[in-house]
């Protein structure tokens, strides 16, 4: 079964832009998270999307948003980019209340 | 004070020793327990799931989840260079769906 898969992998954008990175989940995995992970903060919990609607939030400002297609792919898109938004944005999937499985991220840069 | 607190290492130790990574937590509500691998510029990979108190072996890989000591561990037998890695603890709440919350994680160096 094919895992996670995150594009793009590598990403460099300049302040002030907006960016869309994408997320395929495992076949039949319903449910996706997005975390960001940075040296200082570690990994921090973005949100969840399941079932096209999104079921928990992080404590991230607005600029943060996501959505997920009815085939269970999701995007998360970062708006006005800032220099602290630079991260290892990974991507999870899983069934139902089970165990989350990553994908291997996409390393966004901002300068 | 994280709510999750992990030893950042990093923890070096010679091929074939048993290691032993730690978590604290504060919040008695989590119930899910998780340990992570993440190599250099990679996604984590998960090693063990499990739920609530009691230990879970796989392989050369335990996990112990003490809940009155808000308190897990993952132990390694046998360990060799190729489990060189970042460890990472995570857990979650028994109703928060897939918010993980994690530990800073453990910088592991396995010497030949």
């Amino acid at each position: 079964k094919a895992g996670v898969t995150q594009t793009p992998r590598y990403l460099i954008k300049t302040r002030g832009q907006q960016v869309t990175l994408s997320c395929s989940p495992i076949s039949g995995h319903r449910s996706v998270s997005w975390y960001q992970q940075t040296p200082g903060q570690g990994l921090q919990f973005l949100f969840e999307y399941f079932s096209e609607t999104q079921r928990n939030k992080g404590n991230f400002p607005g600029r943060f948003s996501g959505r997920q297609f009815s085939n269970s792919r999701s995007e998360m898109n970062v708006s006005t980019l800032e220099l602290g938004d630079s991260a290892l944005y990974l991507c999870a999937s899983s069934l139902p209340g089970r165990e989350q499985y990553f994908g291997p991220g996409t390393r966004l840069t901002v300068t | 004070q994280k709510e999750v607190e992990q030893d950042p290492g990093p923890l070096s130790v010679p091929e074939g020793a048993i290691v032993s990574l730690n978590c604290t937590y504060s919040n008695s509500a989590f119930q899910y327990f998780m340990w992570y691998r993440q190599y250099s510029r990679k996604g984590p990979e998960l090693l063990m799931y499990t739920y609530s108190s009691g230990n879970k072996e796989d392989g050369r890989f335990t996990a112990q989840v003490d809940k009155s000591s808000k308190y897990i561990s993952l132990f390694i037998r046998d360990s060799q260079p190729s489990d060189s890695a970042t460890y990472l603890c995570a857990m979650t709440l028994n109703n928060a769906g897939n918010m993980l919350t994690f530990g800073g994680g453990t910088r592991l160096m396995v010497k030949p």
